[in-house]
């Protein structure tokens, strides 16, 4: 089975561009997940998503950024307008409720704003 | 509060030894659950081993096993028979807090740098 699937695998934009992320995640899995790390900030939880219903947005750092789930199979992470402070890599993971408490992460997007 | 500590920022290890990662964390929950990942250079994060804080016996997953001492809040990654390819980040996490709605939410450790020489 596939694993999580992100694109862009790297981005690079110029201050003030919107940047979108997306994520698919594992079949069947039920929750997901959008991560942001930093070398300053570390790995830290934006918001998650339960059966595509945003359940804490709570990590998400202000109102430039927000996050889509349209259908299980699909997420988007957006930034309108993008900021150098922006630039770090962005991690998507999702969890299946049944197979238990781990959450599978997808390989990141490293974004880079000049 | 909730918080991961992992004490070591770089590590060294010889080629087919050993090598135990540290892990403290401090939580007011009584059920949590604990965390290994390996993010290596070329950066996905990878899932290793995971510990429920009322399993009984120690998490095993083939050269990694999880010593989990509760009384202590600690939660070390072990690695037997280190290999080239162990090289890589290695990243301590808790499940957030039950209460607060975190339950589903993993808190990272700064990490660990290994580097497995031959």
């Amino acid at each position: 089975d596939a694993g999580v699937i992100q694109s862009p695998r790297h981005e690079v934009t110029e201050m003030g561009q919107e940047v979108t992320l997306r994520c698919k995640p594992i079949s069947g899995h039920d929750y997901l997940f959008w991560y942001r790390q930093t070398m300053m900030r570390g790995l830290e939880l934006l918001i998650y998503f339960n059966n595509n219903v945003p359940i804490d947005d709570s990590g998400m750092p202000e109102d430039r950024f927000s996050a889509k789930m349209p259908n299980a199979s699909f997420s988007t992470l957006k930034i309108q307008p993008s900021e150098p402070r922006d630039s770090a890599v962005y991690f998507c993971a999702s969890r299946l409720t049944s197979g238990g408490e781990t959450q599978y992460f997808g390989p990141g997007t490293r974004l880079l704003v000049l | 509060a909730q918080k991961i500590t992992q004490t070591q920022p770089g590590m060294f290890v010889q080629e087919k030894e050993a090598v135990t990662l540290d892990c403290t964390y401090d939580t007011s929950d009584q059920s949590y659950g604990l965390f290994w990942y390996k993010q290596p250079s070329s950066g996905e994060m990878i899932f290793l081993i995971y510990q429920g804080s009322y399993d009984e016996q120690n998490a095993t997953e083939g050269r990694y096993s999880l010593n989990f001492q509760k009384a202590r809040k600690s939660a070390n990654l072990v690695i037997s028979a280190s290999q080239l390819g162990d090289s890589a980040m290695y990243f301590c996490a808790m499940r957030g807090l039950l209460f607060s709605g975190g339950y589903n939410k993993l808190i990272f450790g700064a990490g660990t740098r290994l580097a497995v020489h031959p």
